[in-house]
């Protein structure tokens, strides 16, 4: 079967840190993708793991570890635009992705 | 515009009536995807098409009929709507592997009311 938990809401402080966990059970594993999900709109493309560590685009990391079924988003020096919905998304083998609940992003000032 | 386009963009319609979410894209992407986002659910894939005349039930086809004559359009059709059907629809087109990692890019979507 398969099962994605992430947590629902998370809340943040501008300037600050934070990891965003996902952790995934999936038939036949292939790659783990990130997207961003601002209210009302579409989801963008964010990182995309396929081996095990860490990838590094500007502000924003991704983890994988495929052994423990786990990822982690972090995000560095927050903004208040970095507010919205974060989904994590495991790729099986057959290409589809499956997409968690999304994990709902508050920055105070 | 290149991209990937949804209309309408909003529709209100009653239960019981037949209504047709467009979807065009101008990358000429193989794969194309239907899917809809409820509050508390992940998107959940309708429909999906590896081509021009090839379509494939996703997790909750029950419903809905897709058609695909040119590889830029994706229609999605509720034969006859009902409350439950209430959502947001988004189309996605997928980059290749070895061009872009298979990336999904989405349209703006569709926000559908069945009164």
């Amino acid at each position: 079967g398969q099962n994605i938990d992430q947590p629902t809401e998370m809340t943040a402080t501008e300037g600050a840190i934070v990891q965003i966990n996902c952790t995934y059970q999936t038939s036949g594993f292939n790659g783990l993708f990130w997207y961003q999900q601002h209210a009302g709109e579409a989801p963008t493309f964010l990182s995309y793991n396929v081996l095990d560590g860490l990838e590094e685009k500007g502000r924003f990391s991704s983890f994988l570890s495929r052994s423990k079924g786990y990822s982690y988003l972090l995000l560095k020096e927050l903004q208040m635009k970095d507010s919205a919905s974060y989904l994590c998304a495991p790729r099986r083998s057959n290409y589809q992705l499956i997409w968690g609940a999304g994990t709902k992003l508050i920055i105070k000032p | 515009d290149a991209g990937i386009t949804q209309s309408p963009r909003y529709k209100i319609t009653e239960t019981g009536r037949q209504v047709t979410l467009m979807c065009h894209q101008t990358w000429s992407h193989s794969y194309m995807f239907w899917y809809r986002q409820d509050l508390g659910h992940g998107l959940r894939l309708i429909y999906y098409s590896a081509a021009a005349d090839i379509t494939d039930k996703g997790e909750v086809p029950d419903g809905y009929v897709v058609s695909r004559s040119k590889t830029e359009n994706f229609p999605l059709t509720l034969e006859s709507a009902t409350r439950s059907q209430t959502s947001v629809y988004f189309c996605a087109s997928r980059a290749p592997q070895e061009i872009a990692k298979n990336i999904q890019y989405f349209g703006a979507g569709t926000r559908l009311s069945v009164l």
